[in-house]
């Protein structure tokens, strides 16, 4: 089952914060996180593990509610170099198989 | 950097034929694996695999077939290409070692006409 982003879509001004969501309708061993810039790859930023483990980035920051098999990915004081596509990635066991969601796309300006 | 490549980076084929898709890795990482990625759409897993000659389908298979033969190589395979098989290709690998994060390749953008 896909999880489910929100937004779709963000326009932020340098220096604002965005919060973007990942649902799932299943219950979930693990949340990743991506970006990826028009025309290349997806780019690892984070994962988060059940039992409230976190590996990635320094300057982004997860949540990972178990609970609600909800994941948010928060922004803060944002840089044009954070424009792209945020995808989240889930597993809902740990067998390495992971689904993700469609994508919020996120623009920075000046 | 991962250590993955794609080969062929572009490709044109014509509908109805065979064409192959190479991964490379030079980490010697256990999971690998191929998506898909259209327009205005995430990635979605064509088929992925969890060793030498362990595979296994993901969510749009149909079509597809692949093979791993060495740990480094994970091969794609369009049996007879369609022009709903035209995308960016991508295949990412995973350490397997309990976090499954996923470093991803370059992509192959393959049309089919």
């Amino acid at each position: 089952q896909q999880p489910v982003q929100s937004p779709q879509a963000v326009i932020l001004r340098e220096g604002e914060d965005a919060v973007i969501n990942c649902s799932s309708s299943k219950a979930l061993y693990s949340v990743h996180w991506y970006r990826q810039k028009h025309g290349e790859a997806p780019v690892f930023l984070m994962i988060l593990l059940k039992g409230g483990e976190q590996k990635g980035h320094e300057k982004i920051s997860a949540s990972f509610n178990e609970k609600k098999q909800q994941s948010s990915l928060y922004l803060t004081a944002s840089q044009l170099s954070y424009s792209g596509t945020y995808f989240c990635g889930t597993l809902n066991t740990n067998a390495g198989k992971s689904t993700f969601g469609d994508g919020t796309t996120l623009t920075v300006k000046p | 950097d991962a250590g993955i490549t794609q080969s062929p980076r572009h490709k044109v084929t014509e509908t109805g034929t065979p064409v192959t898709l190479r991964c490379h890795q030079t980490e010697n990482h256990r999971y690998m694996y191929w998506y898909r990625q259209d327009p205005g759409h995430g990635l979605r897993l064509i088929h992925y695999s969890y060793g030498v000659k362990d595979t296994d389908k993901g969510e749009v298979s149909d079509g597809y077939s692949v093979s791993r033969s060495k740990t480094e190589d994970f091969l794609l395979t369009l049996e007879s290409a369609t022009s709903s098989q035209t995308s960016v290709y991508f295949c990412a690998i995973s350490t397997g070692q309990g976090a499954y994060e996923q470093y991803f390749g370059p992509g192959t953008r393959l049309t089919v006409t």
